[in-house]
């Protein structure tokens, strides 16, 4: 099975920061990576597909990008919205699996 | 576009087996499959398995194989899963999320809490 590892687990950071998540892949997943977005008591929001394209309605302010085993979102211009967890997902192989999360909290 | 909408909240035994429906609106049920997915206290999301509500084709985790049973029914376009013989390591908030065998997943259910605990 395919292994995510997110870093960091926690991250702290004001409005207006850019900041970066990464994720990384036991092996390679070519660009078959995603990313989603969830607030407490509610179901995950996917804002990334094939490592860098952005899903409908999601803000210019999110990218992403990598190829085989690193994997990088970056959020530019933090807003109060944005403070979530974020995880990675791979979707190389019908085994799927997830990254740990990262906890995206206000500084 | 779209709804899933699951059941409710349980509290199960050691040794019982838990059911979660899912239940889809707003898009065509057979276009698309159903992928389980969980969330332990604390914890990162686990994939369960997937199913093809079209061809009912089924993929598991091998970590889950055997205790696992998924089902869709086109005429009530409902998906459930069952887990059989919980322990405590069961306890989480159990989703349905929309996608292929081998995609994202771009909806997901409202999540169900299943508690196990004696």
């Amino acid at each position: 099975d395919i292994r995510l590892t997110q870093s960091p687990s926690t991250l702290s950071a004001s409005l207006g920061d850019r900041v970066t998540i990464t994720c990384r892949a036991s092996q390679s997943i070519a660009t078959a990576l995603a990313w989603y977005q969830q607030k407490p008591g509610k179901a995950p929001r996917l804002l990334i597909t094939s490592v860098s394209n952005l899903e409908s309605g999601v803000p210019s302010r999110f990218s992403g990008s990598g190829s085989g085993r690193e994997f990088t979102i970056t959020i530019s211009n933090l807003q109060p919205d944005d403070f979530a967890t974020y995880f990675c997902q791979q979707y190389n192989t019908y085994l799927l699996s997830f990254g740990g999360g990262t906890k995206l909290e206000i500084k | 576009q779209g709804l899933l909408e699951q059941s409710g909240p349980e509290v199960k035994e050691p040794g019982a087996s838990l059911k979660v429906s899912c239940e889809a609106s707003g898009y065509s049920f057979t276009n698309y499959g159903i992928a389980w997915v969980r969330q332990a206290p604390g914890q990162g999301h686990e994939w369960i398995g997937w199913i093809s509500p079209l061809t009912g084709r089924k993929t598991f985790a091998q970590s889950l194989q055997g205790r696992v049973i998924m089902s869709t029914d086109t005429s009530t376009n409902t998906a459930e899963l069952q887990l059989r013989d919980v322990d405590s390591g069961d306890t989480a908030i159990y989703y349905c999320a929309r996608g292929h065998m081998v995609s994202p997943f771009d909806l997901w259910g409202q999540g169900t809490l299943i508690t196990v605990s004696s």
